[in-house]
């Protein structure tokens, strides 16, 4: 069963760099893409973006390019950095897998594994 | 981007009831639709993929329905651990996106 594992600071100074890491366990990096997805207060669940063991990215257009995403092979992690970050960022980050696996095939897009999620509040 | 309505917003029903939530795409989705459960301080929990398929260990109380703009998740016999927070998201377009949620509330 793979688990995910998420760590990072709670608290981010605007205008300052969000940085989380999410380490894989009970399954390889290499075997799926690996999704970022935020709650905010005010917008719900955004999908921020994800990432693949080999770095091919894809992230939401309306985080513009304040997103870096990276992957750690060799110690089964990926990362996330938001950079510039407001009051408006300030939200419960969750990683997840990105493939749904079942007898029936495999579901690009649908996140069966989470992490705990991390509240990350943006204040000075 | 595309759109996800769900409505209502709260849902006030008791235990034994059955729940029927709604998602609402402003384009069509296909069938690339999925719906969520959300306790308070726990991840979210895949319910229903392609719009009709439970995920793994999912009760079949759970049911969805639906293709194109418009999607039922349908809960029979409301369970007192399935008064929560319902997400339906589609992954037909990019960004991939959420609706806002319905609250399912014990009345």
């Amino acid at each position: 069963q793979v688990q995910l594992q998420q760590s990072g600071p709670g608290l981010v100074k605007p205008s300052e760099t969000l940085s989380l890491t999410c380490a894989v366990s009970g399954g390889s990096i290499n075997s799926d893409y690996w999704s970022w997805i935020r709650q905010t207060p005010g917008k719900g669940l955004e999908w921020i973006g994800y990432i693949h063991y080999t770095g091919t990215t894809k992230h939401n257009p309306s985080l513009k390019s304040r997103v870096t995403m990276s992957v750690d092979t060799s110690k089964n992690l990926f990362s996330l950095k938001l950079t510039s970050v407001t009051a408006a960022d300030t939200a419960v980050y969750y990683c997840a897998s990105t493939t749904y696996y079942d007898a029936s095939g495999s579901y690009f897009g649908c996140h069966q594994h989470w992490g705990q999620g991390t509240l990350v509040t943006v204040s000075s | 981007e595309i759109v996800l309505t769900q409505s209502p917003g709260t849902l006030s029903l008791s235990p034994g009831e059955r729940a029927t939530l709604s998602c609402r795409a402003s384009q069509s989705v296909g069938t690339y639709l999925a719906w969520y459960q959300h306790k308070p301080g726990q991840a979210p929990r895949l319910l229903i993929y392609n719009a009709s398929n439970r995920a793994t260990g999912i009760p079949a109380r759970f049911s969805g329905s639906g293709s194109g703009t418009d999607f039922t998740l349908t809960i029979n016999s409301l369970e007192p651990e399935d008064f929560t927070v319902y997400y339906c998201q589609q992954r037909s377009d990019w960004p991939w996106t959420f609706g806002q949620g319905t609250k399912v509330e014990i009345k």
